[in-house]
C-alpha cells in the first residue's frame, strides 16, 4: 500500500489552522468492524516520532484536543486548529491495514508563516 | 513509564554486519508486539520489520528481507535485529518502537534511536 501526503511542505501562522492530507493507494476500511486503518505521527527536530491519532480519528492521551484527524476509505486528514510554535515539525501518516509492512508517508513539514 | 532504549549502532563497512538491541521496560513485554522503523539522514520514515507478542510471526520491508533477522527475548524483555550484508543505503538512525495492545497496528512509544553507518 503506498500512502502519499500532501503537501510537502505548509507554512501556517500562529492561531490558523493547518490541515495536512493523506491518501492511500487501496481503502484502508475493515469490512468487518468498519475501523479505518491509520494513525498519524509527529515528529519533532531530533526527536523520535509521537504518536498523534490512530484508528484515523481517535486522539492519543495526552494528546492537545486541536489536533484531530478525519477522513475515511482512501482520503484521511489530519488538523490543527490553531497552530502554536511548538508544533513546528514533520508530520507522517501510516496505513496498518493487514499484515506489516505499514507504510508511511513521505512527511510534510509545518512550518510557521 | 515506558522506555524503549537503543544500542548497537555504529560505523560498519559495506557488507558487513550488525546487531541492534533495544532493552524495553515499564510495559509487559510479552503483551506487545515490536517493530523497528528508521530514517535515513534528512529523509522520511521507512517501516523495516515486525514481530509478533509472542515472536512467532516475523515481518519484513522488502529492502531488507533475506538480510536482516528480528527477535524477540521476552525473558530479558529485549528486542534484536540482526543485520546482515549491510549497503551505503541501510544508513539511517533506526527506531525501536512498541505496538499497542491490541496487536500489529500502530506504534504508542518509540526509541530515541540509535545511528548506523554503512561506509568504507
Amino acid at each position: 500500500i503506498v500512502m502519499t501526503q500532501s503537501p510537502d511542505s505548509l507554512a501556517v501562522s500562529l492561531g490558523e489552522r493547518a490541515t495536512i492530507n493523506c491518501k492511500s493507494s487501496q481503502s484502508l476500511q475493515s469490512n468487518s468492524n468498519g475501523k479505518n486503518y491509520l494513525a498519524w505521527y509527529q515528529q519533532t527536530p531530533g526527536q523520535p516520532p509521537k504518536l498523534l491519532i490512530y484508528w484515523a480519528s481517535t486522539r492519543e492521551s495526552g494528546v492537545p484536543d486541536r489536533f484531530s484527524g478525519s477522513g475515511s476509505g482512501t482520503d484521511f486528514t489530519l488538523s490543527i486548529s490553531s497552530l502554536q510554535a511548538e508544533d513546528v515539525a514533520v508530520y507522517y501518516c501510516q496505513q496498518y491495514f493487514s499484515t506489516p509492512p505499514h507504510t508511511f508517508g513521505q512527511g510534510t513539514k509545518l512550518e510557521i508563516k | 513509564e515506558v522506555q524503549l532504549l537503543e544500542s548497537g549502532g555504529g560505523l560498519v563497512q559495506p557488507g558487513g554486519s550488525l546487531r541492534l538491541s533495544c532493552a524495553a521496560s515499564g510495559f509487559t513485554f510479552t503483551s506487545c508486539g515490536m517493530s523497528w522503523v528508521r530514517q535515513a539522514p534528512g529523509k522520511g520514515l521507512e517501516w523495516v520489520s515486525g514481530i509478533s507478542k509472542n515472536g512467532g510471526e516475523t515481518f519484513y520491508a522488502d529492502s531488507v528481507r533475506g538480510r536482516f533477522t528480528i527477535s524477540k527475548d521476552n525473558s530479558k524483555n529485549t528486542l534484536y535485529l540482526e543485520m546482515n550484508s549491510l549497503r551505503a543505503e541501510d544508513t539511517a538512525v533506526y527506531y525501536c518502537a512498541k505496538y499497542s495492545l491490541l496487536g500489529l497496528h500502530y506504534s504508542d512509544n518509540w526509541g530515541q534511536g540509535t545511528l548506523v553507518t554503512v561506509s568504507s
